[in-house]
């Protein structure tokens, strides 16, 4: 059974920084490439990062580009996310999805439960 | 990228048929064949109901159907379930290993 399960949300102040984490089981995980996707409060789901499966290769959206880091470690099946110079926009829930293919996300096909990061004063 | 345009609402009776649009432009939905759905319940995870336009993963039932034609896609549910009532959003790969969802479509089973 493939599961994600997602950690280290809380909150954070404006300008601070916060690391996600995801660990994965049930599936070989350095033959998924991953993503993190986030929902503000009350609204939809917009994709913030994606990665790999060898992490060689990231990418962003541009409203969380130069501020966010994706990685992973495979020898521990844990995806990261490296936040910084948070704004109150950031606020939502993260969640840690898995992709079908290995070196690109097109389709998510697993979704954690997510993580809540307030960003506020 | 902008999100992909979806109705924010959607209704239906048990036992009747509803179909959820979701329209983009050449650079996503009309330019590749991944788009995918997910039905998000109130406080959980997004669950994939459709990928690659047409196709359901095992376990969805095959009331979900998804169709594209240019620049839209749809998803139908027929043969409405109390169980459908959620959330329900689009997505679409657009290049450069960038993807874009909808603004999403909350589906009320009367």
């Amino acid at each position: 059974e493939v599961q994600l399960l997602e950690s280290g949300g809380g909150l954070v102040q404006p300008g601070g920084s916060l690391r996600l984490s995801c660990a994965a089981s049930g599936f070989s995980f350095s033959s998924s490439a991953m993503s993190w996707v986030r929902q503000a409060p009350g609204k939809g789901l917009e994709w913030v990062s994606g990665i790999s499966g060898s992490g060689g290769t990231t990418y962003y959206a541009e409203s969380v580009k130069g501020r966010f880091t994706i990685s992973r470690d495979n020898s521990k099946n844990t995806l990261y996310l490296q936040m910084s110079s948070l704004r109150a926009e950031d606020t939502a829930v993260y969640y840690c999805a898995k992709a079908t293919m290995t070196t690109v996300v097109k389709t998510l096909d697993y979704w954690g439960q997510g993580t809540l990061v307030p960003v506020s004063s | 990228q902008s999100a992909l345009t979806q109705p924010p609402s959607a209704s239906g009776s048990p036992g009747q048929s509803v179909t959820i649009s979701c329209t983009g432009t050449s650079g996503d939905v009309g330019g590749y064949n991944y788009v995918s759905w997910y039905q998000q319940h109130p406080g959980k995870g997004p669950k994939l109901m459709i990928y690659e336009v047409t196709k359901r993963p095992s376990g969805v039932p095959d009331r979900f159907f998804g169709s594209k034609s240019g620049t839209t896609a749809s998803l139908t549910v027929s043969e409405l379930q109390t169980e459908d009532e959620a959330d329900y959003y689009c997505s679409s790969y657009a290049g450069s290993g960038h993807v874009v969802f909808g603004g999403g479509t909350k589906l009320t089973v009367l």
